[in-house]
Order: structure tokens, then sequence, then C-alpha cells
């Protein structure tokens, strides 16, 4: 099983539309992270979080809320979805200096 | 802002041939750097870290402080190595928060 899963692996949405992006982990981390992937960008952090008390914004995190609900839940929301929101959504967490990041498999999100 | 360059949007070579992916990256501090792999169809992976001084599936990442760069390097190229690399050095001294380059994708030709 994966340690890192999100929900969904794709969605399309309506201009406007509010949708939720679930990020869940099974390694005991306390830090999560989201991330967006664009084409010739990389990967861009939304918001991050270093315990369930603990939320900050990253780069780009206009549009964007997260809630965390527990250690293992982090979720990502977009209010009213627009679609230059149209991207790959990456969910992350750290433990140990010497694990790095452990990803999820991405969010493949599709604003029409 | 720190800052993460990686000037070539793609980079082909053929097997056996020498690879360099470079990377290049704006800090003030003593930085902490990775590079991470994505393989077609598969989530981003921890490839190597500059600090242990690894090598893993043959690839090495020299730190030089002098050019502020940390380049990726494969000696012979194995087409298994065609994938998406990133350098990420953090955003602000610390492990915490990395930020990521824009990516070069290594194609290995047979």
């Amino acid at each position: 099983d994966a340690d890192v899963t999100q929900t969904p692996r794709n969605r399309i949405t309506k201009t406007g539309k509010r949708i939720m992006l679930e990020c869940s982990q099974t390694k005991g981390h306390d830090r999560m992270y989201w991330y967006r992937q664009d084409p010739g960008l990389g990967l861009r952090l939304i918001y991050y979080s270093f315990d369930v008390k603990d939320i900050n914004k990253g780069e780009i995190s206009d549009g964007y809320s997260v809630s965390r609900q527990a250690q293992a839940k982090f979720s990502l929301s977009l209010e009213s979805a627009i679609p230059n929101q149209t991207a790959l959504y990456f969910c992350a967490t750290s433990g140990d200096r010497r694990d790095g990041y452990t990803f999820g498999s991405g969010t493949r999100l599709t604003v029409v | 802002a720190q800052r993460v360059t990686q000037p070539e949007k793609l980079l082909s070579v053929f097997k056996g041939a020498p690879v360099e992916l470079k990377c290049n990256y704006s800090y003030s501090g003593s930085p902490e750097l990775f590079w991470y792999v994505q393989y077609s169809r598969q989530r981003l992976q921890l490839l190597l870290r500059h600090i242990s001084r690894e090598s893993i599936k043959g690839f090495t990442a020299d730190l030089n402080k002098g050019e502020t760069s940390f380049h990726l390097k494969k000696p012979f190229a194995q087409e298994e190595d065609s994938a998406m690399y990133y350098c990420a050095p953090p955003f602000s001294g610390g492990y915490n928060k990395l930020i990521f380059g824009a990516g070069t994708r290594l194609a290995v030709h047979p």
C-alpha cells in the first residue's frame, strides 16, 4: 500500500466550483506539503504544515486553502476554481533528513 | 528570494554516453541540496543528497560553492535513466521547505 495517498487521481471541474484534494499518509511524519507542477515551471509550494497547529503559506497560496485534520491528513481546497489552476498537484511528507520527501502519486486537476 | 536554475529542459543522449544535468542555485548560507527523479508514471522520489556524498544508481552530485552549482553526473547513461530530474535546494537554510527547479528531462536512446 502507498504510504502517501492522494485522492482523487484525476478530476475535471467547472470554473467557480469548490473542490477539495485530499492527502493521507501512513509515514507518521509531522511535516506535510502541497505542491503544484506545471510544465516548464517545476514544482511550486502552495502550503505546508509542520504539525496539526502549524500551517504556513508557500510561494503561491492565493486561491487555495488547506486543512490539517490530523497528523495523517492534509487537504487542499480551491474555493472557486479557475482555469489557470489546471495542474498536477502533489502532496509530500517529510520526517528524518535522511529520508528526504515522500510524494504521493499526484492529482491531475482540470478546470474548464 | 532563493532561486534554482536547471538550464536544460531536455537532455538527449545515447546509451553509454556520459550525462551531466546542470543545477545552479542562489543561496547565501550553507545549503543542503537534493536531487529528485520522476520516472514515467511514477511519483517523485529522492535520488540523492549532497550531504551524504553518496552514489545512487551510478549518479553523483558535487556541490561547488564557488560556482553555486550542484550538477548531477553519470559516466555511462542507461536507458532506464530516462526520467525527469529535479534539483532542490532549500528555501532558507533548512531541509523543511524545498524549492524545486523546473526540471530536466533526460532521454537515453539505445
